[in-house]
């Protein structure tokens, strides 16, 4: 157990909809991070928040949006959904060190009729 | 722009070989690190090395960070089936928050 809570676990949702991921941090870390991972693929970043503010931006679709709130947890908001957004999402926290270490959470696994 | 070149990208072997996942950039990192994932779960993280030429062992794993700190290699020995997996090496620099990612090798251990 990484100490990183995501929810839901599993999401099945039509193309044109909208859904929203929630991630809880491991307590102490200040640092959430989102991942797309699609089947057999490698992990790509999608943005970074430290302390309540965008630190970092990777390749997030412009439908796509995130939030860090005061009590450290974030979400993920999906929207206008394609059938190439079914993908597992991953949140990961990090220690105040920069270190670099991430601690990943289950993932949240998308699916989009 | 940097990048992480993994190799192989895949590799099936019987129990009991040993093999090498390599991890290479023209760029330099100030730690790399090395992620186990298992189908439907999210990355684990196995080892952090963050001093040129460091060395470390984790049981049958071994992990090495090169000299110049622009690669890395995994070995394992006497690879079992618990070890099958996919393997992701990550590299962060002190200039940029985000980190680096290989695109894994996915390692498939045959009884």
């Amino acid at each position: 157990d990484s100490g990183v809570t995501q929810t839901p676990k599993h999401l099945i949702t039509a193309t044109g909809q909208r859904v929203t991921l929630r991630c809880s941090p491991r307590s102490g870390d200040l640092s959430v991070y989102w991942y797309q991972q699609s089947l057999d693929q490698g992990l790509q970043f999608l943005i970074q928040y430290y302390n309540g503010e965008e630190r970092a931006k990777g390749n997030i679709l412009e439908r796509f949006s995130a939030q860090q709130f005061p009590d450290l947890h974030s979400e993920l908001n999906l929207s206008s959904l394609e059938l190439g957004d079914s993908a597992l999402y991953f949140c990961a926290s990090s220690p105040p060190r920069r270190t670099g270490e991430l601690f990943f959470g289950e993932g949240s696994r998308l699916t989009v009729l | 722009t940097q990048l992480l070149e993994q190799s192989p990208q895949f590799l099936s072997i019987q129990e009991g070989e040993n093999l090498t996942v390599y991890c290479n950039s023209s760029s330099v990192f100030s730690s790399l690190q090395w992620y186990r994932q298992e189908p439907g779960e999210g990355p684990v993280l196995l080892v952090t090395v963050v001093t040129g030429g460091e060395v470390k062992k984790l049981k049958r794993l071994t992990f090495q960070f090169g000299d110049a700190r622009k690669d890395s290699s995994l070995h394992i020995t006497a690879a079992q089936p618990g070890d099958t997996g996919l393997y992701l090496c990550a590299g962060a620099s002190d200039s940029n928050y985000q980190l680096i990612w290989g695109a894994g090798t996915k390692l498939i251990i045959k009884p």
